[in-house]
């Protein structure tokens, strides 16, 4: 089968720095990928990883470890603009189709 | 650069009513299309897949059906909607060829079936 656990909720406040977690189980696998998506809105893609290890761009990083099926999202310096639904997503060996968790929604406060 | 257009932004629709809405794609070539739906408290749920004209990948069963007629035009059609249709239904697209497909998102259609 096919299994991707997010935390449904998480609140940090501004300046700080937030960890947000997936772990799969899929079968196949050509990488993971993490979307932004805010209320009502269509998500916007953020990063991927396809080898072990960390990526940087910006504020956010994203970190993968395929033998203990592992991901996460690093939010640094939050602003109040990163309150949104955090989508972890694994593609299938094919590369055709991204399987989606349900999303963790981050509040940001001040 | 590549754009995505999905219309229309809202739908009020009763059931047993049909759907048709389309998406399109400028600026690339062969896109890989797809439709997804997102109910509420739901993650995204991929419902087709297209990888050239005519070409329909289904994966979940259902009253929906996708058509490709052009290269860059995707239309997700039901003939007799139901309740349990309701949702915000997102198309995306890829590029073509191997590697990394990462997915581009359309607006988004709201889908409210009464």
């Amino acid at each position: 089968g096919q299994n991707i656990d997010q935390p449904t909720e998480m609140t940090a406040t501004e300046g700080a720095i937030v960890q947000i977690n997936c772990t799969y189980q899929t079968s196949g696998f050509n990488g993971l990928f993490w979307y932004q998506q805010h209320a009502g809105e269509a998500p916007t893609f953020l990063s991927y990883n396809v080898l072990d290890g960390l990526e940087e761009k910006g504020r956010f990083s994203s970190f993968l470890s395929r033998s203990k099926g592992y991901s996460y999202l690093l939010l640094k310096e939050l602003q109040m603009k990163d309150s949104a639904s955090y989508l972890c997503a694994v593609s299938n060996q094919a590369g055709t189709a991204l399987i989606f968790g349900k999303g963790t929604t981050l509040s940001v406060s001040s | 650069s590549q754009t995505i257009h999905q219309w229309p932004a809202t739908l009020v629709q009763p059931v047993g009513s049909p759907l048709s809405l389309e998406c399109t794609v400028e600026g690339t070539s062969n896109p890989n299309l797809y439709w997804y739906r997102q109910a509420a408290g739901r993650g995204l749920q991929l419902l087709f897949y297209s990888v050239g004209i005519g070409q329909i990948s289904s994966e979940v069963p259902q009253n929906l059906s996708a058509s490709r007629p052009q290269d860059r035009q995707f239309i997700l059609s039901s003939k007799k909607l139901l309740l349990s249709d309701s949702g915000f239904y997102l198309c995306a697209w890829s590029p073509p060829g191997g590697g990394i497909y990462i997915q581009y998102f359309g607006a988004g259609t709201r889908l409210s079936v009464l």
